[in-house]
């Protein structure tokens, strides 16, 4: 059964303080590594989409990278509406090829 | 071009009651999937269709099911609702192929008293 772990939980950061997010994944045969954001009480926004090891994307002051076990999002100099939830989720190769697994999100609250 | 629209936003029902709600998928897009979104236990996948046939289904009840139409356009339904059942339940619409991004609704907020 594919499993996605997200961390930290909650993270508080200063406005232009520079962090990572982590998201750790078991899955059989990766199809794809998709990363959401999403504001209180609205539907998750999609992000980025990785698809091998070693693959990195960019979007204003977020980068995502892809390993063979976990995933990183990097955000450089965040601003106040930066902040929300950063949810990560996994689509594997298995039986039911067409869902996402979800981590349980980390909640970024930026300060300024 | 139109994002994915859910109906109704909020619905509050009645332990017993059944509800339908339904998802209106972005022009196009020929596959609609449904989660379940709790604090407890994040977003956790029900179904997914494509071309009115479900190609998958996720570890929840019989007491939940779902339908696509003709014209893409998708209903869940509910039936005996249990408290537990209070949730915001999301739909999503991709293009159809495996990889693909899939786009979510607003979601629709279920109370369950």
């Amino acid at each position: 059964e594919d499993q996605v772990t997200q961390s930290p939980e909650a993270l508080r950061l200063q406005e232009g303080e520079s962090s990572s997010l982590n998201c750790s994944y078991t899955v059989s045969g990766l199809r794809g590594l998709f990363w959401y954001r999403q504001d209180p009480g609205k539907g998750p926004e999609f992000l980025f989409t990785l698809y091998s090891a070693g693959e990195e994307k960019e979007k204003e002051r977020l980068k995502a990278t892809l390993t063979k076990k976990e995933s990183f999002l990097h955000i450089t100099a965040p601003k106040p509406e930066d902040s929300a939830t950063y949810l990560c989720a996994v689509q594997g190769s298995g039986g039911s090829n067409y869902k996402l697994t979800f981590g349980k999100g980390t909640l970024l609250t930026v300060n300024p | 071009k139109a994002g994915v629209t859910q109906t109704p936003r909020y619905l509050i029902k009645t332990r017993g009651q059944q509800v339908t709600l339904s998802c209106s998928p972005i022009s196009g897009h020929r596959s609609v999937s449904w989660y379940q979104q709790t604090p407890g236990q994040g977003l956790q996948f029900l179904f997914e269709y494509f071309s009115e046939t479900q190609r998958n289904k996720g570890n929840f009840p019989g007491r939940f099911s779902g339908r696509q139409f003709s014209n893409s356009r998708s209903e869940m339904n509910v039936s005996t609702l249990e408290l537990g059942d209070s949730a915001l339940y999301l739909c999503a619409s991709s293009l159809g192929a495996a990889r693909d991004e899939q786009f979510f609704g607003p979601g629709t907020r279920l109370t369950v008293l």
